[in-house]
């Protein structure tokens, strides 16, 4: 039982580069969301899905897509990337909406 | 509005020392969720309890506790006989129920615990 994976781990992009954030769930969650962490901040909603097929806009969306077309996985896509993007990563689910978030292990992404 | 406020934004403490964190929530609903989370130095969230706004018993879970207050929009954890382990930054956060609360978790800035050996 992984429970919330999040590939890849570490990223570099160069400003304008396209890229996509992978997070999968093998909990049978219906509700998978996307956070974004900057240094000493809390975390920040950037999309958030309430089950296969539906994505709804969280606090943070501009710069960023999702897609959520299967039930286990949610992707993240930066279109082209910017230096405010640099931060951590986190995806999480959830078994109901006000349900406890499980989340995956971080993605590091730096723009330069 | 709501808001969660962890005004500790940092604490330092000597193992074996019990440290509490504060944490301050508004709300207009009345039923709601709270929950406290888990932060280590490697980086990941570990859930650690969540709490419904009907049940103000407190919870022991070993060296942790937790101390929900209503009549002051308190929800506080103590660590008993701190240990290095211990040492994380811990998020506090609030769920509200209603239809229409957007589904989000309104996190706290987060409280630093440093447990000096």
């Amino acid at each position: 039982n992984a429970g919330v994976t999040q590939t890849p781990k570490f990223r570099v992009l160069k400003t304008g580069q396209s890229m996509t954030l992978l997070c999968a769930q093998d909990m049978n969650h219906e509700y998978m969301y996307w956070y974004r962490q900057d240094p000493g901040m809390g975390l920040r909603l950037i999309h958030y899905s309430v089950g296969e097929g539906t994505t709804a806009k969280g606090e943070v969306p501009d710069g960023y897509n999702v897609s959520r077309l299967k039930k286990q996985n949610f992707l993240l896509g930066l279109e082209s990337a910017a230096p405010s993007q640099t931060s951590v990563y986190f995806c999480a689910s959830s078994y109901s909406r006000i349900g406890e978030q499980y989340f995956g292990p971080g993605t590091r992404l730096t723009v330069t | 509005a709501q808001k969660v406020t962890q005004a500790q934004t940092e604490i330092s403490v000597v193992e074996k020392e019990d440290v509490t964190l504060d944490c301050v929530y508004e709300t207009r609903d009345t039923t709601y969720y709270l929950f406290w989370y888990k932060q280590p130095p490697s980086g990941e969230l570990v859930f650690l309890i969540r709490r419904n706004s009907f049940d103000e018993q407190n919870e022991i879970s070993g060296r942790y506790s937790w101390n929900f207050q209503k009549s002051t929009s308190s929800f506080n954890f103590t660590i008993t006989a701190s240990q290095v382990v211990d040492s994380a930054v811990y998020f506090c956060a609030l769920s509200e129920a209603r239809l229409d609360s957007n589904y989000q978790l309104i996190w706290g800035a987060g409280t630093k615990l440093i447990i000096k050996p």
